[in-house]
């Protein structure tokens, strides 16, 4: 089955700078992959996803990239906030087949003002 | 509106009572899931439903036990409850998102368990 690893499992950036999130998946079958932030106590919401006939897709400050030879996707946040710190977890699923989301276990985000 | 809820938020239990969490999602979703988070923030699916019909099944000890009554509502159903069962349980829903181009999961608020 799906294997999701993801990298690295806390992250602290000063304010305004970038943040990169790091995610592999193991089967090449997968085929969608979202991004979710989780606040504290908060339910998981979704960010931004990507499907795997796209290399990038960006919304304002966060952008995912997708490399599919390799495997990865990598999340990308600039300009970063105080409001950013959170739990942000990648997942991968393969769509029109087992629609599994397979969660990788998480990076804790502090922004620092 | 809350477009998926669940009842309750807190439940604080003892080893070996049977208790039930509901989920209700007003979206008009086919698809339900059921997932476990973990003290370690680990998020892992346990049950998904299609139309009433279960489709994902993890390898879940059987004491725990969805039941879809229409396909707005899947509820967990937890026999015996042991200490290791305590954890955050989030019901999520699968359909169209806002753009209406690609299929989202929408979570629900989550209910933490706590067996003593």
């Amino acid at each position: 089955g799906e294997n999701v690893e993801q990298h690295p499992s806390t992250l602290s950036v000063q304010e305004g700078d970038s943040a990169v999130i790091k995610c592999t998946y193991s089967d090449s079958a997968s085929n969608y992959f979202p991004w979710y932030k989780q606040e504290l106590g908060k339910r998981p919401q979704l960010i931004i996803d990507i499907r795997s006939n796209v290399g990038e897709k960006k919304d304002q400050r966060i952008a995912v990239t997708l490399n599919k030879t390799a495997k990865h996707f990598s999340l990308h946040i600039t300009e970063t906030q105080p409001e950013d710190s959170a739990v942000y977890f990648c997942a991968a699923s393969e769509e029109g087949g087992s629609e599994k989301l397979v969660f990788g276990k998480g990076t804790k985000l502090t922004v620092n003002p | 509106d809350t477009a998926v809820s669940q009842t309750p938020k807190y439940l604080v239990t003892q080893m070996g009572n049977d208790k039930s969490i509901k989920c209700e999602q007003n979206l008009g979703h086919d698809t339900m899931y059921w997932y476990k988070q973990d003290s370690k923030k680990f998020l892992k699916i346990m049950f998904s439903y299609n139309n009433k019909e279960l489709i994902i099944n993890e390898t879940v000890p059987n004491r725990f036990s969805p039941k879809s009554p229409d396909k707005a509502h899947l509820n967990l159903h937890i026999n015996s409850l042991e200490l290791g069962d305590s954890a955050v349980y989030f019901c999520a829903s699968k359909g169209l998102g806002t753009s209406g181009f690609s299929y989202e999961q929408y979570f629900g608020p989550g209910t933490r368990l706590t067996v003593t």
